[in-house]
């Protein structure tokens, strides 16, 4: 199995300034065939299921707001808040859709400062 | 637009069997992959199994043959089934579509709201 690890566990920011979240698999995840990343992120806010924000690791899903951006590539990614408001405390999570099972980094929790 | 609910029991007693359902509107269920996931309580995410309504399925193997999923077209449902069961099986179960391109399954969009289910006797 593909191992996603996330760094940090948690990050405490001010409002308006930025949060990264980074996220590291053990092998690969960029399909050569195609140059895609198979990675994805979402957001889980309390006692809500799980919200796709990005796949292909930089695209957008429709709704999203930009302040939300990933990057990244092979083995590395980054979901970067570029001002973090009020309604993004939430946990964050990567998951590779590489190779089955797919799976996911253990989370982030965000927080406001 | 797409939406999912999970059913079934909310407390299994160890060694018995789990059973959920999971109810899919707005979408076809002969038209995509369908997943199965969950989370313990304060735990990251564990993918569970997905299925292809003509029959296909891949399962955890963490799961170690405990897994089993079906669908049901006539009620546009699928539903997992988890034999078995110990306190680690106790987690919030989520059903989830799981979207494909060229036929390679990627991402889980949308989510059900998700069901608690508790092991304990």
């Amino acid at each position: 199995d593909i191992v996603m690890t996330q760094s940090p566990d948690s990050l405490t920011v001010s409002l308006g300034e930025r949060a990264t979240i980074n996220c590291k698999s053990s092998q690969s995840v960029l399909y050569s065939s195609n140059n895609k990343n198979y990675l994805a992120w979402y957001q889980q806010k309390v006692g809500q299921p799980p919200k796709l924000l990005i796949y292909w690791a930089s695209t957008r899903e429709s709704g999203v707001p930009d302040r939300f951006s990933g990057s990244g590539s092979g083995t590395d990614f980054t979901l970067t808040i570029s001002s973090l408001q009020a309604e993004d405390v939430a946990v964050y999570y990567c998951q590779q859709y590489y190779s089955t099972p797919p799976t996911f980094g253990g989370g982030t929790k965000v927080e406001i400062k | 637009q797409v939406q999912l609910q999970e059913s079934g029991p909310g407390l299994v007693k160890p060694s018995e069997t789990l059973s959920l359902t999971c109810t899919v509107s707005g979408a076809s269920i002969s038209s995509y992959y369908w997943t199965w996931i969950r989370q313990a309580a304060g735990k990251g995410l564990e993918w569970i199994g997905r299925m292809y309504s003509g029959g296909t399925t891949n399962y955890n193997p963490s799961l170690r043959g405990r897994v089993a999923m079906s669908v049901d077209t006539s009620k546009n449902q699928f539903s997992l089934i988890l034999g078995s069961v110990t306190a680690a099986d106790t987690a919030v179960y989520y059903c989830a579509r799981t979207v494909a391109v060229d036929g390679h399954p990627n991402w889980f969009d949308p989510w059900g709201q998700g069901t608690l289910v508790t092991v304990s006797s």
